[in-house]
C-alpha cells in the first residue's frame, strides 16, 4: 500500500523557516519524481515544486521561487521542503505527491496533507 | 500556463449529465488531468491524458479535447460525486491546475 506522511507543519511568525518531511512507502522512491501541492484553506490547489528521480529540481511556482528548496533523501525513502522567509500568503495545507513517473507528470498518490501557518 | 475552468460552481440532480470546461492559456497538447477532491480529503487522479480514465474509476466520468480545450462529463451524477474537479496541465513546469468546480446538490 502506498502511504506518505508529511510532517514539520506548524504555526510561525512572518519571516521564519521551517521544513517539511514526508516520509514514503509502499514504492520504490528512486523510481519516481515527487512534488509539493499546496491549497489555502477552502482555496484550489496550486503546484509548489517538483523534483525528479534523480534529485534534479523540476522547477518551483513563482511566488516561493527563490524561498523554498524542495530536495529528496532516496535512501530514506523522504521528500524535503525547506521553506525560507514565510509569508501569510504561505499559510496552507502542503500535500506530497507522487508523481506517475520519472521526470514530471501527473499525480497519482496525494499525503494526508500538513498545515502551514504564517501569522504574528 | 493559466489554466482557467467553468463553471466555477453548479448545482445538479442525481441522475444529471454534468459537463466542466477547462481552458488553457497556451496550447498543451493531451497534456491534462482531471482529479475530484471531496471536503478535507487529498485529490483524487480521475483521468489524465485528457481522456484515459484511472484504475478504478467508474466509467460515468469521461474527458475529451487536446490544445487548448478539455471537457469532463459525468454522464449520470451520483450522491459520491457531489465533489470539487480540477483540471491540471502537465505540458511545462510550473504544472498548473483550474480554479476548480465545485458540483453541489440540486
Amino acid at each position: 500500500e502506498v502511504q506518505l506522511v508529511e510532517s514539520g507543519g506548524d504555526l510561525v511568525q512572518p519571516g521564519s523557516s521551517l521544513r517539511l518531511s514526508c516520509a514514503v512507502s509502499g514504492f520504490i522512491f528512486g523510481d519516481y519524481a515527487m512534488h509539493w501541492v499546496r491549497q489555502a484553506p477552502g482555496k484550489g490547489l496550486e503546484w509548489v515544486s517538483g523534483i525528479s528521480r534523480t534529485t534534479g529540481s523540476l522547477g518551483y511556482e513563482d511566488s516561493v521561487r527563490g524561498r523554498f528548496t524542495i530536495s529528496r533523501d532516496n535512501a530514506k525513502n523522504s521528500l524535503f521542503l525547506q521553506m525560507n522567509s514565510l509569508r501569510a500568503e504561505d499559510t496552507a495545507f502542503y500535500y506530497c505527491v507522487k508523481d506517475i513517473g520519472s521526470s514530471g507528470y501527473y499525480f497519482d498518490y496525494w499525503g494526508q496533507g500538513i498545515l502551514v501557518t504564517v501569522s504574528s | 500556463i493559466q489554466m482557467t475552468q467553468s463553471p466555477s460552481s453548479l448545482s445538479a440532480s442525481v441522475g444529471d449529465r454534468v459537463t466542466i470546461a477547462c481552458r488553457a492559456r497556451q496550447a498543451i497538447g493531451y497534456s491534462l488531468a482531471w482529479y475530484q477532491q471531496k471536503p478535507g480529503r487529498a485529490p483524487k487522479l480521475l483521468l489524465a491524458a485528457s481522456s484515459k480514465l484511472q484504475g478504478g474509476v467508474p466509467s460515468r466520468f469521461s474527458g475529451s479535447g487536446s490544445g487548448t480545450d478539455f471537457t469532463l462529463t459525468i454522464s449520470s451524477l451520483q450522491p459520491e460525486d457531489f465533489a470539487t474537479y480540477y483540471c491540471q496541465q502537465y505540458f511545462s513546469t510550473p504544472f498548473t491546475f483550474g480554479g476548480g468546480t465545485k458540483v453541489e446538490i440540486k
